[in-house]
């Protein structure tokens, strides 16, 4: 199957540093990326919808200016945690949706990947 | 708006023994897209299995197996005589025809003994 590629898996860093997460598609286009956030023993919270060449849609309570969304190329999305403090400690995850075919619905939910994580600590 | 329940949050079994993990979901959209999830110890989300609103076939995979009842609005998964390695979380999640969110539930964590 397809595979998401994330990196760092684990990042720790002082506070008031920013830290910068990759996810890439490796063997498709995704127009469409995915961030989610999941703290410990919880559920996986959509942060950001990412999409090519525009910008990132954020969900309700998620700060813009905290969580820097970059969404370049359709292999390539980051997401930046600026200025980080140890409450941003959390586990991320991006997921891709694959480029849509012409003969495909609008939004062909099968074909959504996700990476292996990121885990943060901020100390 | 849409939402996953997993009421059960921790389920504890002895190794061979079958466990259920349910799932109940509600939407207002009539085309949906459900899913299960297996998340290990090492944080990576594992896919298990999608089924769209209008496949209520049960489905069967080896060990496991999936029932969609849209009467209850429920997606339960079993897990037939249950092994160690399938010590992890589950999560069941939801999207509809229009959006292309992934609402997760909760989760379930699982643990099999040996």
């Amino acid at each position: 199957g397809a595979v998401v590629s994330q990196h760092p898996s684990r990042v720790i860093c002082k506070s008031g540093t920013s830290v910068k997460i990759e996810c890439r598609s490796l063997d498709f286009q995704a127009t469409t990326m995915f961030w989610y956030r999941q703290f410990p023993k919880q559920s996986l919270m959509l942060m950001a919808t990412s999409n090519e060449g525009s910008k990132a849609t954020y969900e309700q309570g998620v700060e813009k200016d905290k969580f820097l969304i970059n969404h370049a190329s359709l292999t390539l999305s980051t997401l930046t945690v600026t200025s980080a403090h140890p409450e941003d400690s959390s586990f991320y995850i991006c997921s891709a949706r694959a480029r849509l075919l012409p003969r495909q619905g609008a939004y062909d939910h099968g074909e959504l990947f996700f990476g292996e994580g990121s885990r943060l600590t901020v100390l | 708006a849409q939402k996953v329940t997993q009421a059960q949050t921790e389920i504890s079994v002895v190794e061979k023994e079958d466990v259920t993990l349910d799932c109940v979901y509600e939407t207002r959209d009539t085309t949906y897209y459900l899913f299960w999830y297996k998340q290990p110890p090492s944080g990576e989300l594992v896919f298990l299995i999608r089924r769209n609103s209008f496949d209520e076939q049960n489905e069967i995979s080896g060990r496991y197996s999936w029932n969609f009842q849209k009467s209850t609005s429920s997606f339960n998964f079993t897990i037939t005589a249950s092994q160690v390695v399938d010590s992890a979380v589950y999560f069941c999640a939801l999207t509809t025809y229009n959006t292309d969110k992934l609402i997760f539930g909760t989760g379930t964590r699982l643990q099999v003994f040996p």
